[in-house]
């Protein structure tokens, strides 16, 4: 069956380093690759977008990568911030190009202190 | 722009009671998603309507879940009878078009409490 996992306990980080967020999938073919902040109390907010042709997006102190091969994502967020701390997803979709509802990941607590 | 409005934000009820859950997309999104989301489960999709039509149910647990879209600005979640394991935060996420990698724009959720 399709699985998405990412790093299930809290990733603590000291502010000013960088915060990697990994998200590992098998049995799985996304067309693309999406990573959304949820804060508590709150829905998903989406950030970034990577289709399986791209290995990097950037945007702002954001970057993510998107290895088929591994069939991994990585998330990163560079010059991490206290307001970074927040629950961050991926969620996979397009499966063989449908743009169908996205499947999700449980998500990573992260927590950027001061 | 007031984004996917979602109510009750909060919702208590017993055992054997019946719920209904609302939503009201962005004007304009024609694809819309009901997810629900719990620690153990994350966040699975439920059901979801392009152009008010259900197009993929297979997420909906039981019988006792249903869902409608009578109109393009308005939706709701229903379950009959509600038992203590619906407990969730329910979400609803609406799309300008089935485009494909357009990103879901998501409301602040229904917290549901089954007592």
């Amino acid at each position: 069956s399709q699985k998405i996992e990412q790093n299930s306990e809290a990733l603590n980080i000291q502010e000013g380093k960088t915060a990697t967020l990994t998200c590992n999938y098998t049995n799985y073919s996304p067309a693309y690759l999406q990573w959304y902040r949820q804060d508590p109390g709150r829905g998903p907010v989406f950030l970034l977008l990577i289709r399986e042709n791209e290995k990097e997006k950037r945007k702002e102190r954001l970057k993510v990568t998107f290895d088929t091969t591994l069939k991994q994502s990585l998330f990163h967020i560079t010059a991490s911030q206290p307001a970074d701390s927040a629950t961050y997803l991926c969620a996979l979709g397009g499966e063989g190009g449908g743009a169908d509802g996205l499947t999700f990941g449980k998500g990573t607590h992260l927590i950027i202190q001061p | 722009d007031a984004g996917v409005i979602q109510s009750p934000r909060h919702e208590v009820t017993e055992m054997g009671q019946e719920v209904t859950l609302r939503c009201k997309p962005i004007s304009g999104h024609n694809s819309l998603f009901w997810y629900r989301q719990t620690m153990m489960r994350g966040l699975e999709l439920l059901i979801y309507f392009n152009n008010n039509v259900p197009i993929d149910d297979s997420g909906m647990p039981e019988d006792r879940f249903s869902a409608k879209m009578p109109n393009a600005s308005f939706s709701t979640l229903k379950i009959q009878p509600s038992e203590p394991r619906d407990s969730a935060v329910y979400f609803c996420a609406s799309l300008p078009d089935r485009g494909v990698a357009s990103p879901l724009h998501f409301g602040n959720g229904t917290r549901l409490t089954v007592t």
